[in-house]
């Protein structure tokens, strides 16, 4: 399993950023997906998760209505397109795999190495 | 909101047992995971449903729950088990996923 995160930048307060997640080494299309943030010395936050077929989608409060997540399962691709941007988004974006254990518990089985987001003027 | 309290910092000698708690209200009614965080690295998942243990982690990582608290306990602790570990669970709000992560603990191998 191999999740490779791209698109990280210096975007100044109010701009625009896609990231994405390249997935290889398994079946992308079975798994859920989320983007979980870490701002550098801090804890983790869960972002943003969707469905296998992109069908549900969910999110933090705290992006709720600015964030937009979504996925092309015919390019093993996940995508987070935030809109914006505010100085406490600036954090590390990590790409996170879904274990599916089962439909009422989440669990982080594989994670990307993540891309840095950092919105400052 | 929903809070998991972990200790800020855990010491252990090479060899000894090293153990790190996880507390929150929700506990007996959530599962628990852990994860393990090296230097400059990503999380990698130790520990699902409180203390099932992925294929590829060592015997040494076992995870335990009891009433609010969940345990992790790591074994003979190496070195290179050195790092932040996480523990991370849901609240009882009933909405959905409800992810909360504990503010972490810096496991440090004298």
């Amino acid at each position: 399993v191999q999740l490779v995160e791209s698109g990280g930048g210096v975007v100044q307060p109010g701009e625009s950023l896609r990231i994405s997640c390249a997935a290889s080494g398994f079946t992308f299309d079975d798994y859920t997906m989320h983007w979980v943030r870490q701002v550098p010395g801090k804890s983790l936050e869960w972002v943003s998760l969707i469905s296998f077929n992109g069908g549900k989608k969910y999110y933090a409060d705290s992006v709720k209505g600015r964030f937009t997540v979504s996925r092309d399962n015919s390019k093993n691709s996940l995508y987070l397109l935030m809109n914006t941007l505010r100085p406490d988004d600036s954090a590390l974006y990590y790409c996170v795999r879904d274990m599916d254990v089962d439909t009422t518990m989440v669990v982080f089985d594989y994670w990307g190495r993540g891309t840095l987001v950092t919105v400052s003027s | 909101s929903y809070e998991l309290t972990q200790p800020p910092s855990v010491s252990v000698s090479p060899g000894q047992t090293a153990t790190i708690t996880c507390s929150g209200d929700a506990l007996p009614q959530q599962y628990a995971c852990w994860y393990q965080q090296k230097a400059g690295q990503a999380p990698v998942m130790l520990i699902y449903k409180d203390s099932e243990r992925p294929s590829g982690i060592p015997e040494r990582f076992s995870g335990s729950s009891s009433g609010t608290t969940v345990t992790l306990t790591i074994s003979g602790v190496q070195a290179e088990d050195e790092g932040d570990y996480y523990c991370h669970s849901a609240d009882n709000s009933g909405s959905y996923p409800g992810v909360v992560f504990g503010g972490g603990t810096k496991l440090t191998v004298l």
